[in-house]
């Protein structure tokens, strides 16, 4: 299995300001996803970004808001721009896995961010 | 489209019990696989379990083990002799064959284990 890592691991903001998310893997990957979680909620998926091209945003999610750096095929980056306290989550990045033929997604240890 | 429902909002077990957290999908997929993952307090999201929809046998990993009814659509796990570091939360999600590799989660289940 990948080895994930995601740095910060924790962060506490202001408002108005922004936090770039950081997110490394051993091995070289073709896809790259990233979710947020709110208190008490599931996973949402916000983007995947593919190396060499823009990422792809789901609906509600904007590259002005998220914007995803992807340089390489190991490493991504994800920002939270403008933040307010209703960003407060945990952002986490992953890789795909093939499991016998059906397709899930390994996780890193996510970023824990509190915004005031 | 695939949906996952977990009707358990919160359940609660006795060390050194077993303890069944229940998932119930919906697809029209005919090949899809089903997974678990948990989540303790650090926030970090570690893979379970695996069921593909044609395996016959429950698959099983340790304590897990997930009780696989086709024919009603669920996919419960199970976990035997439960330890006081099996409190967390846990999702089921799906994925579909020849998908993209964006699984379908549910709701999630939070589990606390008494002494």
């Amino acid at each position: 299995s990948a080895v994930i890592s995601q740095k910060p691991s924790r962060d506490i903001c202001q408002r108005g300001t922004s936090l770039t998310i950081q997110c490394q893997v051993d091995s070289q990957v073709t896809m790259m996803f990233w979710y947020r979680q709110q208190p008490g909620q599931s996973l949402t998926l916000i983007a995947t970004a593919n190396q060499g091209s823009e990422a792809t945003y789901e609906s509600g999610f904007v590259i002005d808001k998220f914007p995803i750096s992807r340089p390489n095929l190991t490493f991504s980056t994800l920002t939270v721009s403008n933040m307010s306290p209703e960003d407060s989550s945990i952002y986490l990045c992953s890789v795909p896995k093939l499991l016998a033929g059906s397709e899930t997604q390994y996780f890193g240890p996510g970023t824990r961010l509190l915004v005031l | 489209a695939q949906k996952i429902t977990q009707t358990q909002p919160g359940m609660f077990v006795q060390e050194k019990e077993a303890v069944t957290l229940d998932c119930t999908y919906d697809t029209s997929d005919q090949s899809y696989g089903l997974f678990w993952y948990k989540q303790p307090s650090s926030g970090e999201m570690i893979f379970l379990i695996y069921q593909g929809s044609y395996d016959e046998q429950n698959a099983t990993e340790g304590r897990y083990s997930l009780n696989f009814q086709k024919a009603r659509k669920s996919a419960n796990l199970v976990i035997s002799a439960s330890q006081l570091g099996d409190s967390a939360m846990y999702f089921c999600a799906m994925s579909r064959s020849g998908g993209s590799y964006i699984p379908t989660f549910g709701r999630g289940t939070s589990l606390i284990v008494h002494p």
